[in-house]
């Protein structure tokens, strides 16, 4: 199985600050690669597909990037909105994995 | 719009059966691939059951696999999770998802609300 190891798993952030989650594979997964956000209580969404795909609704300060084994999701201009646990999961081999999530606090 | 509402979650004892079903709506539901993804309290989500959009082809994550079975019927837009030898560490939240790839599991573009499963004596 592909293992996704994401760092930090949590962080604390003021609003309008830039933050950045990264997330490893444990083999090259090409382009394979999804974002998911989830609020408490609530399902999670999808926020970026294929590394850097928005989609649609998802505000522009949202932003993806990466290849292969090494993945960001980058936040410009935190806002207290953007409040939630965010996984990256990965589709290059069954079974479809996820990384341990990121909790990103306000300050 | 798309909407999928998961149903039959509860209260079971360990070694019982429980059978969950996803009601999906405002998309044509025997055109996509679906799954079913969960996650445990204060935990992160594990994928565990999809079935391509024929209903030929299923796969399953090695922790359910020969106690789980995922199903459809496509004339009444469902999805089903039949869970069988159930045991604690299955207690969850459990979502259904819709796959936004026609060819291969891939993205889980729109999900369910979910249902809780707790497994306990």
């Amino acid at each position: 199985d592909i293992q996704m190891t994401q760092s930090p798993s949590s962080l604390s952030a003021s609003v309008g600050d830039s933050v950045t989650i990264t997330c490893q594979a444990s083999q090259d997964i090409k382009n394979y690669l999804n974002w998911y956000q989830q609020k408490p209580g609530k399902a999670p969404k999808l926020l970026i597909y294929d590394v850097s795909n928005l989609e649609t609704g998802v505000p522009s300060r949202f932003s993806g990037g990466g290849s292969r084994i090494h993945f960001t999701l980058t936040i410009f201009s935190l806002q207290p909105e953007d409040i939630a646990t965010y996984y990256c999961q990965q589709y290059e081999n069954l079974p479809l994995t996820f990384g341990g999530g990121t909790k990103v606090e306000i300050k | 719009q798309v909407q999928l509402v998961e149903s039959g979650g509860g209260v079971v004892q360990p070694g019982r059966s429980l059978r969950l079903s996803c009601a999906a709506s405002g998309f044509s539901f025997r055109t996509y691939g679906m799954h079913w993804v969960r996650q445990a309290p204060g935990k992160g989500l594990e994928w565990v059951a999809v079935m391509w959009f024929d209903g030929r082809s299923t796969d399953y994550a090695d922790s359910v696999k020969g106690r789980f079975i995922i199903s459809r019927d496509n004339s009444k837009n469902t999805l089903y999770l039949q869970m069988n030898s159930l045991r604690a560490a299955d207690t969850a939240v459990y979502y259904c998802a819709r796959d936004l790839n026609t060819a291969n599991p891939s993205t889980f573009d729109y999900w369910g609300q979910g249902t809780l499963v707790t497994v306990s004596s």
